[in-house]
């Protein structure tokens, strides 16, 4: 049982690239989250979806866009990438039983140059 | 504004020693609060899960509680392992959409033998 993966791992790109992160869970989980994670600041909320071809914005959007043609999978991507958007970005499913439990995925370090 | 705090930002303790890590909260109406447990290199992962009547809740050697009158949590830790260390982060739910989360910035633990 895989859970919930991320791809890739680590990303460097150059500023203005437009670049895509991947998210797959293996739960079928309705609900899915994207974040992303920098010094002195919580997790913050990118995007979210709660079913296939239903997404809405979290509290940091600008610059981001997402997709959820399959209940698996929630790409986010970088349209062009600025060097503020240098972070980690979490992934996160919910779904099941679990009323609030959100499950974490392991992450992707992107660097913008 | 809705906001967590954690403290202190960083701790050190020696192997086998207990320690209480707190949370305070601003959020407003409140549904839950969360403990996730984040290791170096990934995703959080929860540890505790307390809604507004839950006073405390156990994990193993994890044992939160929750005061909602004061808006303050703390996280206990008994009997630490090298395993411990890792960043301790509180998590607060609003009402009315609970997978809107406020994250704390954390606690980063060294347990050292």
């Amino acid at each position: 049982d895989a859970g919930i993966t991320q791809s890739p791992r680590y990303k460097i790109t150059e500023t203005g690239r437009q670049v895509t992160l991947m998210c797959h869970q293996t739960w079928s989980h309705s609900y899915m989250f994207w974040y992303r994670q920098d010094l002195g600041h919580g997790l913050r909320l990118i995007y979210y979806s709660a079913a296939a071809d239903i997404t809405d914005k979290g509290e940091v959007p600008d610059g981001y866009v997402v997709s959820r043609s399959k209940t698996e999978n929630f790409p986010l991507t970088l349209e062009s990438a600025t060097r503020s958007q240098t972070s980690v970005y979490f992934c996160a499913s919910r779904g099941g039983r679990d009323l609030y439990e959100q499950y974490f995925g392991p992450g992707t370090r992107l660097t913008v140059t | 504004k809705n906001q967590v705090e954690q403290s202190p930002q960083s701790l050190i303790i020696l192997e086998g020693k207990n320690c209480t890590l707190q949370c305070n909260y601003t959020v407003s109406p409140f549904s839950n609060l969360r403990w996730y447990k984040q290791d170096t290199g990934r995703g959080p992962v929860s540890l505790t899960i307390m809604t507004f009547s839950e006073n405390t809740k156990s994990n193993g050697r994890y044992t939160a509680t929750l005061d909602a009158d004061t808006k303050q949590s703390s996280l206990h830790i008994t009997a630490s392992q090298l395993s411990d260390s890792a960043s301790y982060i509180c998590v607060v739910a609003l009402i009315f959409n609970t997978d809107k989360l406020i994250f704390g910035t954390g606690t980063r633990l060294q347990v050292f033998p």
